[in-house]
């Protein structure tokens, strides 16, 4: 298994409050990601990284940011939750992707999942 | 906009049974496509992936095929057992030059009864 974890594990929290949540993996992968996943609509990305200090938007990214300072870790943040980002929350990893060298590196296109954070907004 | 759909919603079957669970998606122009497995409670473990030049990919009692002209994926599982009881999700990667967006399906509840 990839080694990627994530903290907390479970959280509640009140709306109006800042809420940081923290993936962290041991496998040098370049790309990370975060997720989120809901009743009907699956798993939708919010932000990703491509490298140390290189974010981008998702889907959802409204209400949320990231940081990515160092390549193992990779945070998202909630400014002020809402009751509207009470989700369970997983981060991702994947290898270097060149599509220039897509067949060579077609084995790290894989997405290595961690265990996932629930997060309830009261 | 990349639209994936998983159909049964849900699938039950005795123990044995060789199923198929079906993906489809809007949009051919994909890099790749990916079945993952999620047991309650955890998070998701990849399967199979098949790149878009590709037609389809085994493992074990698992096949996953692609068909990129038709939008449609299935996963098919031979000789079904419960440890298979899980929820099965397939994701799509687009083909731009910049994509990293991989687009979920809402997933195929599975529940092998012995």
């Amino acid at each position: 298994d990839a080694g990627i974890t994530q903290s907390p594990r479970h959280k509640v929290t009140e709306t109006g409050t800042p809420v940081t949540l923290r993936c962290h993996q041991t496998e040098n992968h370049r790309y990370m990601y975060w997720y989120r996943q809901d009743p009907g609509h699956g798993l939708r990305l919010i932000h990703y990284s491509y490298g140390v200090k290189d974010t981008d938007k998702g889907e959802v990214s409204d209400g949320y940011s990231v940081s990515r300072s160092k390549t193992e870790d990779f945070l998202l943040t909630l400014e002020s939750a809402t009751s509207s980002q009470t989700s369970v929350y997983f981060c991702a990893i994947s290898g270097y992707r060149d599509r220039a060298q897509k067949a060579l590196e077609s084995s790290t296109d894989t997405q290595y999942f961690g265990p996932g954070t629930r997060l309830t907004v009261l | 906009k990349q639209e994936v759909t998983q159909i049964p919603a849900a699938l039950s079957v005795p123990e044995g049974e060789n199923l198929v669970l079906n993906c489809s998606f809007t949009d051919s122009a994909i890099y790749n496509l990916q079945w993952f497995r999620q047991d309650p409670g955890k998070g998701l473990t990849s399967l199979l992936l098949i790149q878009s030049s590709q037609r389809e990919q085994t493992s074990g009692r698992l096949n996953a095929s692609l068909d990129k002209s038709s939008g449609r994926s299935t996963l098919y599982i031979a000789a079904s057992q419960p440890g298979d009881s899980a929820t099965y999700l397939c994701a799509v990667l687009g083909n731009g030059s910049d994509n990293n967006d991989m687009r979920f399906g809402a997933g195929t509840r599975l529940t092998v009864k012995p």
